[in-house]
């Protein structure tokens, strides 16, 4: 079974509308989970991680993701994007039967249009 | 400035070449990691260290070999056994050992062609 699903390999928008990157996780415990953003031939930036805290985390540039363990879902969203936005997203899962590594799904690639 | 230095940022090799691609951190890290990367596959774990002198096979370590032989430094070599080396890798640290809830530090990655 997949460990990280990314629903979308792609996603467009338009510049000022909202972004939805939608991440679904297996695991039988409550993992970690993150998400990275990585510009073109880039190394990978921390966007926000979810700890088993506070189920809305709040990350850097506006974005925002929503822990819901009925739905095994870990999706990203921004109210208004940014042509900066631009750029390939990946969400991670980590800790449970997963240990000590960190299981990439397969990336969104986000196009925001002027 | 702390943070993960790979080196070099593009490398070229010809077939039946070893070739070995570097990475530092000097973040105090225990953990160190691998990938690689080809287009629509997300990242790939190939090798990753907990601590020193101790490393483990990642999910496509065919191939490859590593080394931990200090904290900070953790290279990779990509053999000639390796089928397809042609990718972009990208090493990674992350802070305690046994720790799962850290994130993990990402370098800038080398593009390795084989030509």
């Amino acid at each position: 079974a997949q460990s990280v699903t990314q629903l979308d390999s792609h996603v467009s928008v338009s510049e000022g509308t909202p972004v939805l990157l939608r991440c679904n996780y297996s695991s039988s415990y409550s993992p970690s989970l993150f998400w990275y953003v990585q510009h073109p031939n880039k190394g990978l930036q921390l966007l926000l991680k979810y700890t088993s805290a506070a189920t809305l985390v709040k990350g850097i540039n506006g974005f925002e993701a929503e822990f819901k363990k009925s739905e095994t879902s870990f999706h990203l969203t921004k109210p208004s994007a940014h042509m900066s936005d631009a750029a390939e997203y990946f969400c991670v899962v980590a800790g449970g039967e997963y240990g000590n590594k960190l299981v990439f799904g397969a990336g969104t690639i986000l196009r925001v249009k002027s | 400035d702390g943070g993960i230095t790979q080196s070099p940022k593009y490398l070229f090799r010809k077939e039946g070449q070893n070739v070995t691609l570097s990475c530092e951190q000097n973040l105090n890290h225990d953990a160190m990691y691998w990938y690689r990367q080809d287009p629509g596959q997300g990242l790939r774990l190939i090798y990753y260290s907990q601590i020193v002198n101790d490393f483990q096979k990642g999910d496509i370590a065919e191939g490859y070999s590593v080394s931990r032989e200090k904290k900070e430094s953790f290279p990779l070599t990509v053999t000639s056994a390796q089928k397809n080396p042609t990718a972009f890798y990208l090493c990674a640290s992350r802070w305690g050992h046994g720790v799962q809830n850290t994130e993990a530090f990402f370098g800038q990655g080398t593009r390795l062609t084989v030509v």
